[in-house]
This record gives C-alpha cells, sequence and structure tokens, in this order.
C-alpha cells in the first residue's frame, strides 16, 4: 500500500463551484499534514497545512480524520486560478507526496 | 533570491554519462530533501539529509544515485551512467526544522534528459 493515496481526478469544474477530494495515509502515527499547490512545469507550493480541528484559508478548508486515516480539502466558490494540481503531503520525517488531483476550473 | 536555488535548470546528456545536479537550500534550513518527478507523475522521494545525522537514503533507485550534503549547506545529486529512465525533473527541497507544521520550500527543479 502506498504511504499517501489521492482522488486521481480530474475534477473539470466551472467557475463558482465546489469542489472537494480526499486523500488517505498508511502511518496511522502520522502528526503533520499538508495541501501543497503544483502549477503545471512549477515546483510545488506550500498551499496550507492540515489542522488536527481542520482549518479554512479563504475558500480552502482542510479537514484531518484520525480515524479513517484522511485528510481532505474543498475549495468553495472556484476560480480559474485555482485550476492546478493539489498534492497530499504526510511529514513523517520525511514528506510523503501523494500523486496528486488535478483540478480544472472552467469559464 | 532568498529561496532554493538549484542548478543546472535544464540538463541533457548523452546516455552513459554522469551528471551533477546542485542545491543551494535557504540559509540556516537543516532539513534538505531530494525529489524526482517525471511527466505526468506524482513526486518520488529520493533522499533526505538532516542537520548532522546519517541521510535516508532509502529512495535512492539504484547505486547509480548518490548525494552528499557539504558543511550542513549546499547539496550535489550524482547519477552515474545515466539511462534513459533517468530524464525527469529532480526537486530539491529544504526546511528550517523537523517540527510540526514546518513549511518545506522547493526549488524550481533540474530538467534532466537523457538521450
Amino acid at each position: 500500500r502506498k504511504e499517501v493515496e489521492q482522488d486521481p481526478g480530474p475534477f473539470n469544474v466551472p467557475e463558482g463551484a465546489t469542489v472537494a477530494f480526499n486523500c488517505t495515509y498508511s502511518n496511522s502515527a502520522s502528526q503533520s499534514f499538508f495541501w501543497y499547490r503544483q502549477d503545471c512545469r512549477k515546483e510545488p507550493k506550500l498551499l496550507m497545512s492540515v489542522y488536527s480541528s481542520g482549518n479554512e484559508d479563504g475558500r480552502f478548508t482542510a479537514q484531518l480524520n484520525r480515524a479513517s486515516q484522511y485528510i481532505s480539502l474543498l475549495i468553495r466558490d472556484s476560480k480559474l486560478s485555482d485550476s492546478a494540481t493539489y498534492l497530499c503531503v504526510v511529514n513523517d520525517y520525511k514528506l510523503s507526496f501523494g500523486a496528486g488531483t488535478t483540478v480544472t476550473v472552467r469559464a | 533570491g532568498a529561496g532554493v536555488s538549484q542548478s543546472p535548470s535544464n540538463k541533457v546528456t548523452e546516455k552513459g554519462k554522469d551528471v551533477e545536479l546542485r542545491c543551494d537550500p535557504i540559509s540556516g534550513h537543516t532539513a534538505l530533501y531530494w525529489y524526482r518527478q517525471s511527466l505526468g507523475q506524482g513526486l518520488e522521494f529520493l533522499i533526505y539529509f538532516q542537520g548532522n545525522s546519517a541521510p535516508d537514503k532509502s529512495g535512492l533507485p539504484s547505486d547509480r544515485f548518490s548525494a552528499e550534503r557539504t558543511g550542513g549547506s549546499v547539496s550535489t545529486l550524482t547519477i552515474q551512467r545515466t539511462q534513459q529512465e533517468d530524464s525527469a525533473v529532480y526537486l530539491c527541497a529544504s526546511s528550517l526544522l523537523r517540527s510540526f507544521n514546518t513549511e518545506a520550500f522547493f526549488g524550481q527543479g533540474t530538467r534532466l534528459t537523457v538521450v
């Protein structure tokens, strides 16, 4: 089983829509989680950390479910600029990346 | 700039040649990671350096791959006798400390093409 697995997508949504996707992790002792964003042919950049109680950053909401070992990302009121690949990351001293979920927001 | 710097940005090499890829982490960052990303694929962990600890080399795909980190700063990833399947973008990242929610910053990568 892979350490981190993601919804593969792609998700193709209209502007203004809400899109959500999940990521599961295999190590029940994992403590630290992130969502990174990667634009085409660019390096990954931190989107947000994921806290135990869940957290929001503007239109983005991240949730952690330790019992089921998954994290989720929800994007509200999608913008064209949200089109990217979203990478789930688990930090167990080394950063383990999911394969990414591709989101395309269309006009 | 103050970010992670990688060089060269692009490298085309002939099959069988050796290549060296360089990473300059953000000053003061103790953790340094190397990843590989093939076209349309996710990030594949290669090696991790943390301070003076022995590096985690568990992701290196073969003994043709090696990496060093001199003086706790600059790192070099060496690929010997390159093969076509080594073609990928090699990404380096650094972070301040191994602790909760420490952000890792990536360089722009070295695009390696083996012909």
